[in-house]
């Protein structure tokens, strides 16, 4: 099993570009969740989906963002246009089915975002 | 709203010494608890966790965690750290039925060998 995997590892950009941050979940997981990790904020959660449809998208910061799931292997996040405050690592992680939210969560290796 | 405190931000402690690390949550229902460990480099990974049943849980690499309902908390232990322990950990809970994760800041153990 070759884990969640996230592209690319890192990212450097100029303001006002527009970034894409790509991840595949583990084959057979039905949730995927994107965390931003700042040293400000720590680990939050940015939005999730479950079987392909957004659930929870609250933590979002604001509409340069957007993420979508086309199909169960690839979920895309996308920050149009950047901004400096948007440096930071991003995790993927996904989870399978079943239990009642205390299913693990199989974090990626991240994306460390420098905006410039 | 949940969240979580970690009040230790960083730890340092030489081979040997035992480790506790804090964390309190804030949440009137029932939760799920975690704790993720995030060694250099690397992604973050589960150290252990708590659904149901005996408080006290056994984890990875001698860790273990106690859920104490009253006070909120579920502090990490290890009875004796080692070098490889050095990390950044995170307590991180649920709200039964829910699947996001609230993390806490973080706290970062040093072991000097």
């Amino acid at each position: 099993d070759a884990g969640v995997i996230q592209s690319p590892r890192h990212e450097v950009t100029e303001m006002g570009q527009e970034v894409t941050l790509r991840c595949k979940p583990i084959s057979g997981h039905d949730y995927l969740f994107w965390y931003r990790q700042t040293m400000m904020r720590g680990l939050e959660l940015l939005i999730y989906f479950n079987n392909n449809v957004p659930i929870d998208d609250s933590g979002m910061p604001e509409d340069r963002f957007s993420a979508k799931m086309p199909n169960a292997s690839f979920s895309t996040l996308k920050i149009q246009p950047s901004e400096p405050r948007d440096s930071a690592v991003y995790f993927c992680a996904s989870s399978p089915p079943g239990g009642q939210g205390w299913v693990e969560q199989f974090f990626g290796p991240g994306t460390r975002l420098t905006v410039l | 709203a949940q969240s979580v405190s970690q009040h230790n931000h960083h730890v340092i402690l030489s081979e040997a010494a035992s480790l506790e690390l804090g964390c309190n949550y804030s949440y009137g229902g029932t939760v799920n608890l975690f704790w993720y460990v995030q060694y250099p480099g690397q992604h973050l990974q589960l150290l252990l966790k708590y659904f149901s049943g005996d408080p006290l849980v056994k984890g990875i690499k001698g860790f273990e965690a106690e859920f104490i309902k009253s006070k909120f908390s579920f502090n990490l232990r290890k009875p004796s750290v080692q070098w490889s322990d050095t990390a950044e950990y995170f307590c991180a809970v649920n709200a039964k039925g829910r699947r996001a994760l609230t993390f806490g800041s973080g706290t970062r153990l040093q072991v000097q060998p």
